[in-house]
């Protein structure tokens, strides 16, 4: 089945304490990106990336760090989280661009205590 | 600063009754334009988009959107909603030659059988 998994699905941590989101696509697509979900200012673009070892900042990179060794994977690094990076976050995908139809994995809720 | 307003925030219908949620971005240039929806429990999904042509376009689920670029507007309409279509909608934008996609806040629709 075509999908974007993300884990994990629930996390809780602490301040500082360095966390990975993985996200995974099995449908070869280039275009992958990670997006934070907050009540009132809907979905915004943290990290995008065109292909292997291309990555490029969205709208809300900071305190985030990304990755892109392997087509099929795009994971999202918080080396020291804090409190106002608790949120709902997506991954998604897409064959080559953003304007392509892009296909979301399930979210990851993240909470920073 | 650039960005994509939907400016109804929740709307409550009946079934039957007519929909628009209102889309408007304040990109200058040529623009790519996307309606997402949400359903509870399930992953974002590409309802329609519009890149050229006829800017009344028609998406799945009975859903159709106008562009009219002298209002800078893209707004989501269905002659009749069913209870099923209650969901979040998210209005997104690419600016052409641009790789970033921006997203609206949302508007969550509650239809009411």
């Amino acid at each position: 089945e075509a999908q974007v998994t993300q884990n994990p699905r629930y996390l809780i941590t602490v301040t500082g304490k360095k966390l990975t989101v993985t996200c995974s696509q099995n449908m070869n697509h280039e275009y992958m990106s990670w997006y934070r979900q907050d009540p009132g200012l809907g979905l915004r673009q943290i990290y995008y990336s065109m292909n292997v070892e291309v990555t490029d900042k969205g709208d809300v990179p900071e305190g985030y760090k990304v990755s892109r060794k392997e087509k099929r994977n795009f994971p999202l690094i918080l080396e020291s989280p804090s409190p106002n990076q608790t949120s709902l976050y997506f991954c998604a995908s897409s064959p080559f661009r953003e304007t392509d139809t892009q296909y979301f994995g399930p979210g990851t809720r993240l909470t920073v205590l | 600063a650039q960005s994509v307003s939907q400016h109804n925030h929740h709307v409550i219908l009946s079934e039957a009754a007519s929909l628009e949620l209102g889309c408007n971005y304040s990109y200058g240039g040529t623009v790519n334009l996307f309606w997402y929806v949400q359903y509870p429990g399930q992953h974002l999904q590409l309802l329609l988009k519009y890149f050229s042509g006829d800017p009344l376009v028609k998406g799945i689920k009975g859903f159709e959107a106008e562009f009219i670029k002298s209002k800078f507007s893209f707004n989501l309409r269905k002659p009749s909603v069913q209870w099923s279509d209650t969901a979040e909608y998210f209005c997104a934008v690419n600016p052409a030659n641009n790789n970033d996609m921006r997203f609206g806040a949302g508007t969550r629709l509650t239809v009411k059988p």
